[in-house]
This record gives C-alpha cells, sequence and structure tokens, in this order.
C-alpha cells in the first residue's frame, strides 16, 4: 500500500535562510508525488510534482524538490524564506489503480521568523 | 473560470440534523473528490466519482453520500449529523490524461460544526 511520511510536524527557519521539509514514501509500483501548500483558512494549492520525468523538479515561489528512489524520499527545499512562505505543507503520493487518488501526509508547519 | 466552487463556507449543524455540501467544477473534469481535514491532519478521502454516474468510497465513507448526476457537480450528504463530523471538507477535481499525472485542482473548503 501506498503511504506518505512527513518527518518533521513543525519548521521554523529565520527569513532569508534555506527551507528543508522532509517526506519519506512507500509506493509498490513507481508513484507520482506532490507537493500542495495550505495557507491559513485557503485552500491547497499544488506547489510542484513529479511523474517519473526529471527527478529534480521545480515549483512556483522558487521551491524545488528532488525525487530519491534509493532513500524513497521527495525532500521540498527552497534556497531563502520569506514571510510569506509560512503555512502548512502536505507531501502526496499517487494512490492505486487509475482513479488519481491521493495519499496525504499529516502535514508540516512552516514558521518564517523575522 | 471559477475553478471548484464549494457552498456553504461555514455551517453549525445540531447532533442528527442532515445536510449537503455543495460543489461545482466548470473545468469539464471527469473526476472529482471529497476529502475532509481535521486539525493537525492531512486530508483523507471520503468518495470520489470517475465520471457522471459513477462513484466509489474513498477512506473514509462511513455517515456520507454522494451522487454524481451532472459532470459539473458533486454534492456530499452527511445524514444524522454527529460531532465526529466536525471537520472541514474540501472538493476537487482532476482531469483526463494518462494516469497518475492528475493534478487536483481544490475548492476553498466548507466548515462545519457539529455540536
Amino acid at each position: 500500500a501506498q503511504s506518505v511520511t512527513q518527518l518533521d510536524s513543525h519548521v521554523s527557519v529565520s527569513e532569508g535562510t534555506p527551507v528543508l521539509l522532509r517526506c519519506n514514501y512507500s509506493s509498490s509500483y513507481s508513484p507520482s508525488l506532490f507537493w500542495y501548500v495550505q495557507h491559513p483558512n485557503k485552500g491547497l494549492q499544488l506547489l510542484l510534482k513529479y511523474t517519473s520525468a526529471a527527478t529534480l523538479v521545480k515549483g512556483i515561489n522558487g521551491f524545488e524538490a528532488e525525487f530519491k528512489k534509493s532513500e524513497t524520499s521527495f525532500h521540498l527545499t527552497k534556497p531563502s524564506a520569506h514571510m510569506s512562505d509560512a503555512a502548512e505543507y502536505f507531501c502526496v503520493v499517487t494512490g492505486s489503480g487509475n482513479t488519481g487518488k491521493l495519499i496525504f501526509g499529516q502535514g508540516t508547519t512552516l514558521q518564517v521568523k523575522p | 473560470n471559477a475553478g471548484v466552487t464549494q457552498t456553504p463556507k461555514f455551517r453549525i449543524l445540531k447532533i442528527g440534523q442532515s445536510m449537503t455540501l455543495q460543489c461545482t467544477q466548470d473545468m469539464n473534469h471527469n473526476y472529482m473528490y471529497w476529502y475532509r481535514q481535521d486539525p493537525g491532519m492531512g486530508l483523507k478521502l471520503i468518495y470520489y466519482s470517475v465520471g457522471a454516474g459513477i462513484t466509489d468510497k474513498g477512506e473514509v465513507p462511513n455517515g456520507y453520500n454522494v451522487s454524481r448526476s451532472t459532470t459539473e457537480d458533486f454534492p456530499l450528504r452527511l445524514e444524522l449529523a454527529a460531532p465526529s463530523q466536525t471537520s472541514v471538507y474540501f472538493c476537487a477535481s482532476s482531469g483526463l490524461g494518462a494516469p497518475p499525472l492528475y493534478e487536483q485542482y481544490f475548492g476553498p473548503g466548507t466548515r462545519l460544526t457539529v455540536t
């Protein structure tokens, strides 16, 4: 069965410093992986997706993630945090079957301090 | 394009009441989904639909029902509301394409409290 583990429930960084949000996955086949962001009281927005093309994926707002099959990881990074990056981040893997179902991690809250 | 719209934005229900959460998308997407998000948790799939007239259960379907009579609409029905159904509900849709490439587009959510 497919599953996702986000290794940190809360990450705090200072503005201008790098961001690292960690995600490990488990899948019985080659999955697609996503990172979604949720700002307070808002819906979810896609940051980036991996779909078996390049292993280094670039997304919106300067975020990127690297798919490492040997480590079953898909960590999200950004070189320099902005205050506007403060939000909840979800690592997501496709479920089984051809229905487009998604399996969500529990989320990581990113706090950005001035 | 409005994308995915949900109504209402907020609702308070008494235990045992029923209600329908509305979801509409204008992107001609075949696939639609209902999720719930409990505090501090990721989203869990309640029901999904792969096209008009076709629905199936997700991870947490108990206490809910859905229908899909048109491509655009995917209402979620709560019968006999219980406090355990207090949550934020998100509707999402995705388009055709070779799976698993789907990107899901999310509505703004409905915040439901059952007291």
